[in-house]
């Protein structure tokens, strides 16, 4: 069946633009992960959705960052005034449950100019 | 100070050796561990989870867990140039969290020589 897909594979953006990074999850995954990949390090969790809501958001670096998954499927990465500092990769993964195997999608390079 | 650490590499072994990894944690609370494998501008992908202390076997792989010394290790049997990859350590915290919230090592660079 089909993994977790993101869009887009590449987003290039200019210091101080808005963005919006989504994330489609294995059909019937009720837990949902977004994760940040600086180049060199491991992944850096970001937050968590079990259904439509966010469980655990204590990843968010500052409130520029925000994520909504309101149907509890698709959830949207939502980054405003991006900043340099915030260029990285951006992984989505869902699991079946809260404490199931975390399946990986391919990640969004976000390069912010 | 981040709460898993891994040697960065590259670990260079030959073909057919074992590659053998390590993994420090600082949280005594967590139960439930993880190597990810990553090919370089792809995803991490599972490859073994562990729970318990002891070893665990699939394959050509095997994860030892020791809670009392907080150090979790990955051994790769009959390595292959195929396995050239980083390889991810996480943990995940314990009860009440919710969900399986992972805190990932920076990785271990493994270069396999044919």
């Amino acid at each position: 069946g089909a993994g977790v897909s993101q869009t887009p594979s590449n987003k290039v953006t200019e210091k101080g633009k808005y963005v919006e990074l989504r994330c489609d999850p294995i059909s019937g995954h009720t837990a949902l992960y977004w994760y940040r990949q600086s180049l060199g390090q491991g992944p850096e969790f970001l937050i968590y959705f079990q259904g439509t809501g966010a469980a655990d958001d204590s990843g968010l670096p500052n409130d520029r960052f925000f994520a909504v998954r309101p149907e509890g499927s698709v959830s949207t990465l939502k980054i405003q005034r991006t900043e340099r500092g915030d260029s990285a990769v951006y992984l989505c993964a869902s699991s079946a449950g809260g404490t199931d195997t975390q399946y990986f999608g391919p990640g969004t390079r976000l390069t912010v100019l | 100070q981040k709460e898993v650490e891994q040697n960065s590499g590259p670990l260079s072994v030959p073909e057919g050796a074992i590659a053998s990894l390590n993994c420090t944690y600082s949280d005594r609370g967590s139960q439930s561990f993880f190597w990810y494998r990553q090919y370089s501008g792809k995803s991490p992908e599972l490859i073994m989870s562990i729970y318990s202390n002891g070893d665990k076997e699939d394959g050509r792989f095997t994860a030892q867990l020791n809670k009392a010394s907080q150090y979790v290790s990955l051994l790769i049997r009959d390595s292959q140039p195929s396995d050239s990859a980083t390889y991810l350590c996480a943990g995940a915290p314990p009860p009440p969290a919710a969900g399986n919230k992972l805190t990932f090592g920076g990785g271990t660079r493994v270069l396999v020589k044919p």
